[in-house]
């Protein structure tokens, strides 16, 4: 079945540590983007990718790094200098967006909730 | 940039009744999609109706129902005979049909409540 696939389910991160949330699609789509979202705040963005090699900051990158080296692929590096990291994130792709076109939804992951030691 | 605005930030709706959450949006532009999508306890996603901004008709999917009011940037959601699997976070959501690959833009969410 195609599909989004997230893991871990749960990750813990010590201070001072990079970790890395993986995100994998075998739906052949183009764009992939991250969502961050915390109680209260809905999904703010936090980098998207149109294309491989490709990706653009969405409104919170600071503290965030990607790479966009395969199609199927789009992991998110939360570094050391993002101070508040305990959020649940979500992974999405999609197709391009257009009058008529069926493609416009995103799909979604089942996410990956990060926390603090 | 586009805003996306839910001003309810709870509800509840006993079941079998309508329920109608209230999303706004902001934009300088003529054609783009709008979304409802849903989020249960387990935090899936998942996609509960869509609305293209050139379409003048209301989208609705069973007891899901739209009213789109493009001069007035308005895109409530309607339920109607509410069932307690019903109950999530409700998100709605905006995004360009400009050429190529856009993000959604997000509202901050309805949690939904259905009493029994």
């Amino acid at each position: 079945d195609g599909g989004i696939t997230q893991s871990p389910k749960y990750l813990f991160r010590k201070e001072g540590q990079n970790v890395t949330l993986s995100c994998e699609q075998n739906l052949n789509h183009d764009a992939m983007y991250w969502y961050r979202q915390d109680p209260g705040q809905g999904l703010r963005l936090i980098y998207y990718s149109q294309i491989v090699n490709d990706f653009q900051k969405g409104d919170i990158a600071e503290g965030y790094s990607v790479s966009r080296e395969k199609k199927e692929s789009f992991p998110l590096t939360v570094t050391s200098a993002q101070k508040n990291p305990t959020a649940f994130y979500l992974c999405a792709s999609s197709m391009p967006a257009g009058q008529g076109s069926t493609n416009e939804k995103l799909f979604f992951g089942s996410g990956t909730q990060l926390s603090v030691l | 940039a586009q805003t996306v605005t839910q001003s309810q930030p709870e509800m509840s709706v006993q079941e079998a009744e309508t329920v109608t959450l209230s999303c706004t949006y902001d934009t300088s532009e003529s054609d783009y999609y709008l979304f409802w999508y849903k989020q249960p306890p387990s935090r899936q996603m998942i996609l509960v109706i869509r609305q293209e901004a050139y379409k003048q008709q209301n989208a609705t999917e069973n007891r899901f129902s739209v009213n789109f009011q493009k001069a007035a940037k308005s895109f409530s959601l309607k339920i109607s005979d509410s069932q307690l699997g019903d109950a999530a976070m409700y998100f709605c959501a905006y995004r360009s049909a400009g050429s190529g690959n856009t993000p959604l833009v997000f509202g901050k969410g309805t949690r939904l409540s259905v009493i029994a």
